[in-house]
């Protein structure tokens, strides 16, 4: 398994300003990805991102409002920008160690609220 | 990747075995069935996976019938700890992504 840990573990934000969330994986990793869970919703893919490239976004999704950075193969950051009251959700990274890899592990979320 | 379909929620007796259903019809040959579970303000877990034959871990069994439309994931003796809402995804080989429905909320009676 993989560990993964998150920062923050939950904030509260004025609107308009913009909020970067950590994700750290005790081990290297493939691919990681970032989702969005709304209150009471399912999770949805906001994008995946792997190292040494520009992270690929899902429709509904855009660079600008979730930049994402993944510098090295443990680490990566998902920035909400320009936040507003409709981005108070629970973002969470998942990893997979390989390519086709059976499992993914999940992080602890980051839970936000948008006031 | 095929669609799954789930029932909203369901009961189940501590200690007796929890049965969840799921339907995937139109899945594909090199389409695999996961099953996540997410405990109250946690990340999903990964529970078991399948392609065709039924499977077995130190969690759960996944039972998929012969013609893979659909699947049955069973908590042999469940605990109040098991309460999660359980995810049923079709996967397809070389697909890195998850697509998430809107899953079954199991709730463990004492």
């Amino acid at each position: 398994s993989a560990v993964i840990s998150q920062k923050p573990s939950r904030d509260i934000c004025q609107r308009g300003t913009s909020l970067t969330i950590q994700c750290q994986v005790d081990s290297q990793v493939t691919m990681m990805f970032w989702y969005r869970q709304q209150p009471g919703q399912s999770l949805t893919l906001i994008a995946t991102a792997n190292q040494g490239s520009e992270a690929t976004y899902e429709s509904g999704f855009v660079i600008d409002k979730f930049p994402i950075s993944r510098p090295n193969l443990t680490f990566s950051t998902l920035t909400v920008s320009n936040m507003s009251p409709e981005d108070s959700s629970i973002y969470l990274c998942s990893v997979s160690r390989t390519s086709g890899g059976y499992e993914q592990y999940f992080g602890p979320g980051t839970r936000l609220t948008v006031t | 990747d095929a669609k799954t379909t789930q029932p909203t929620s369901m009961d189940c007796a501590e200690g007796r075995a929890a049965n969840l259903p799921c339907n995937h019809s139109t899945i594909s040959g090199n389409e695999y069935v996961y099953w996540y579970r997410q405990i109250h303000s946690q990340g999903p877990q990964y529970i078991i996976h399948g392609l065709k034959n039924n499977e077995t871990n130190e969690m759960a069994s996944l039972i998929i019938t012969e013609d893979r439309k659909s699947s049955t994931l069973i908590l042999p003796h469940a605990t109040l700890r098991d309460t999660a809402v359980y995810y049923c995804i079709v996967r397809g080989v070389g697909n890195e992504k998850l697509t998430f429905g809107t899953g079954t909320r199991l709730t463990i009676i004492p």
